[in-house]
């Protein structure tokens, strides 16, 4: 296997524009999760999923954001409309059984908001 | 929901001599403790977990140690090299199994 797979590396977009970040899991894989990395706030956990169903999205950051699973192979995080704090390194990984088993991480997606 | 700190933020040693990172957690469901460490640009990945029916485990020059009683546990690393410096991350699951990360311990091994 691949391992997470995740596109685009590199996101350059201008205030306002609508983003779309994606990932596909390891095959077999029962639990996504969608992180933001910053320098100030670390490690967050934006949503996860388990068998493609949301269960915990507390942790997005408001309404401009949102996620979706349509199958077990693929997910996309979308931000709509974007702004400069929304600059981040944004990291999908995917484990077996979730909360209990290593998450694999993704390379993540550097998304810049100028 | 589960909070986890961890300390050092920063942390220089000499090669050759040994790291510790402490971590806390307030959750007394969570029962699964990972490490991660991430590189410079680079993804984070596993490097040891220990659930909670143990109090010790080791890998080589990495171990870890799980203290339930005061809700805290430990990632040691003995003999230091150069290529272990990077960020490592601690983590507990919680009892909604929703892994929650530490801020990250930055440690730099000095040749």
């Amino acid at each position: 296997d691949a391992g997470v797979i995740q596109s685009p590396r590199h996101e350059v977009t201008e205030m306002g524009q609508e983003v779309t970040l994606r990932c596909k899991p390891i095959s077999g894989h029962n639990s996504l999760f969608w992180y933001r990395q910053t320098m100030m706030r670390g490690l967050e956990l934006l949503i996860y999923f388990n068998n493609n169903v949301p269960i915990d999205d507390s942790g997005m950051p408001e309404d401009r954001f949102s996620a979706k699973m349509p199958n077990a192979s693929f997910s996309t995080l979308k931000i709509q409309p974007s702004e400069p704090r929304d600059s981040a390194v944004y990291f999908c990984a995917s484990s077996l059984e979730q909360g209990r088993t290593e998450a694999f991480f993704g390379q993540g997606t550097r998304l810049t908001v100028v | 929901g589960e909070n986890v700190e961890q300390h050092p933020s920063t942390l220089s040693v000499q090669e050759g001599d040994s790291a510790v990172i402490k971590c806390t957690y307030s959750d007394s469901a969570s029962n699964y403790f990972p490490w991660y460490k991430q590189e410079l640009g680079k993804r984070p990945q596993l490097i040891i977990d220990i659930r909670s029916n143990v109090g010790e485990k080791k890998d080589q020059r990495i171990a870890v140690t799980l203290n339930k009683t005061a809700k805290h546990f430990s990632l040691h690393i003995t003999e230091t090299q150069p290529e272990d410096s990077a960020v490592y991350f601690c983590a507990a699951n919680g009892g909604y199994q929703k892994v929650t990360f530490g801020t990250g311990t930055k440690l730099q091994v000095i040749p």
